[in-house]
């Protein structure tokens, strides 16, 4: 699987919306971008995925870049609860039994009021 | 639906005790992954389990640590003898499709 590069942290205003980028300039045909999030002692939570178009869901946005080598996790008008470590994680959406998912350090995101 | 079930939420003991931890997975999932957080090396996938049968234990630290799952809606991450450096958040989580992976609230252990 593909190794992902981001930011180790980053600050957003209540109510603006938060950009979080991941580079995965190594990313191969197949392979999917994912992204979690991890809330203070909570465990870690499924946002969105996408392989090459754009994917919005009730949580976020996801663009990736036409030529796939890097991507950005939209928060449209973030929260003080989205105050989070947020981690892209690229990989083969396997249906055998590869399931293995390759947990970065991903980017500590304060929301601030 | 419940999701993801752990017991204990925290754990404290002494060196060279026994720990067991538990996971009910959400029903209907078939895959079962058992992962371990510290600050200096992050989430960490022990094992996971496809129906029942352990796929991947190559991230289990060592002999020390076992898991099992005896049926579809229980497994049990059990570490003896324990040491100081097990000290951790131990996640369990579970899926069913290839995208999505659940997790529960964890277990802070603390091995004193």
């Amino acid at each position: 699987d593909a190794k992902t590069t981001q930011p180790t942290s980053m600050d957003c205003a209540e109510g603006r919306a938060a950009n979080l980028p991941c580079n995965h300039s190594t990313i191969s045909g197949n392979e999917y971008v994912y992204w979690y999030r991890q809330i203070h002692s909570q465990g870690p939570q499924y946002i969105i995925h996408g392989l090459k178009n754009n994917e919005t869901n009730e949580m976020a946005s996801l663009i990736i870049t036409e030529d796939r080598k890097s991507s950005t996790l939209i928060l449209p008008h973030a929260t003080l609860r989205d105050t989070a470590v947020y981690y892209c994680i690229v990989r083969v959406p396997r249906a055998g039994n590869n399931r293995k998912l390759i947990w970065g350090l991903g980017t500590s995101l304060a929301v601030n009021p | 639906d419940a999701g993801v079930i752990q017991s204990p939420r925290h754990e404290v003991t002494e060196m060279g005790q026994e720990v067991t931890l538990r996971c009910k997975p959400i029903s209907g999932h078939d895959y079962l992954f058992w992962y371990r957080q510290t600050m200096m090396r992050g989430l960490e996938l022990l094992i996971y389990f496809n129906n029942n049968v352990p796929i991947d234990d190559s991230g289990m630290p060592e002999d020390r640590f076992s898991a099992k799952m005896p049926n579809a809606s229980f497994s049990t991450l059990k570490i003896q003898p324990s040491e100081p450096r097990d000290s951790a958040v131990y996640f369990c989580a579970s899926s069913s499709g290839v995208y999505e992976q659940f997790f529960g609230p964890g277990t802070r252990l603390t091995v004193l």
